[in-house]
């Protein structure tokens, strides 16, 4: 089945360690986007990447970095300059980067020990 | 002023009922606009995208009033499964597919 791939579901980090946020995609979609969604409260951008080999800044990227070495792989890091990493990060895709609809990975669950 | 704003609920209706949730928006130069959902601790899920001239996909109707800038989804006949939360999300305008997600507005749909 076609569709967003994310991995692992659940994580734990211990302070002062990276830890890294898999999303694949084989929808073929360009575009791909990073959020993350604290209780209560709506999504938020990360990273997006409207193309491989780019990648731009969201709205809440510091302590976060990603790559795009691969059409279908998009992955994040969450490094330990982030201080309050605990939240829903999710992943999507769209097919391009104009007025189109993204489509969500079923998420990480990332907390602190 | 929020980007995208919408009344968190919750909305607790009967199976059968008529429900209906609006949106505002702040930037005039947003062009899309769609309706997610979203279940507990879940991914959210395309509900429907948002036209001009309103559209409907079965029991969901979705209206755009580009003059006030706002949004609104009617769900006809309720049923317990659509209880969850309904998520707001326009386009930034000129920043292409760059979306901002409103805080949801939570739906219980009762026996």
């Amino acid at each position: 089945d076609g569709g967003i791939t994310q991995s692992p579901k659940y994580l734990f980090r211990k302070e002062g360690q990276n830890v890294t946020l898999s999303c694949e995609q084989n929808l073929n979609h360009d575009a791909m986007y990073w959020y993350r969604q604290d209780p209560g409260q709506g999504l938020r951008l990360i990273y997006y990447s409207q193309i491989v080999n780019d990648f731009q800044k969201g709205d809440i990227a510091e302590g976060y970095s990603v790559s795009r070495e691969k059409k279908e792989s998009f992955p994040l890091t969450v490094t330990s300059a982030q201080k309050n990493p605990t939240a829903f990060y999710l992943c999507a895709s769209s097919i391009g980067f104009s007025n189109q609809p993204q489509h969500f990975g079923d998420g990480t669950r990332l907390s602190i020990l | 002023r929020k980007e995208v704003e919408q009344d968190p609920g919750p909305f607790n209706v009967p199976e059968g009922a008529t429900v209906a949730f609006n949106c505002t928006y702040s930037n005039s130069a947003s062009q899309s606009f769609f309706w997610y959902r979203q279940d507990c601790r879940k991914e959210p899920k395309l509900l429907m995208s948002v036209y001009s001239s309103g559209n409907e996909d079965g029991r969901f109707t979705a209206q755009l009033n580009r003059a006030s800038q706002y949004i609104s989804l009617l769900i006809r006949d309720s049923k317990l499964s659509d209880s969850a939360t309904y998520l707001c999300v326009v386009a930034r305008g000129n920043a292409g597919n760059m979306l901002t997600f409103g805080g949801g507005t939570r739906l219980m749909v009762k026996p």
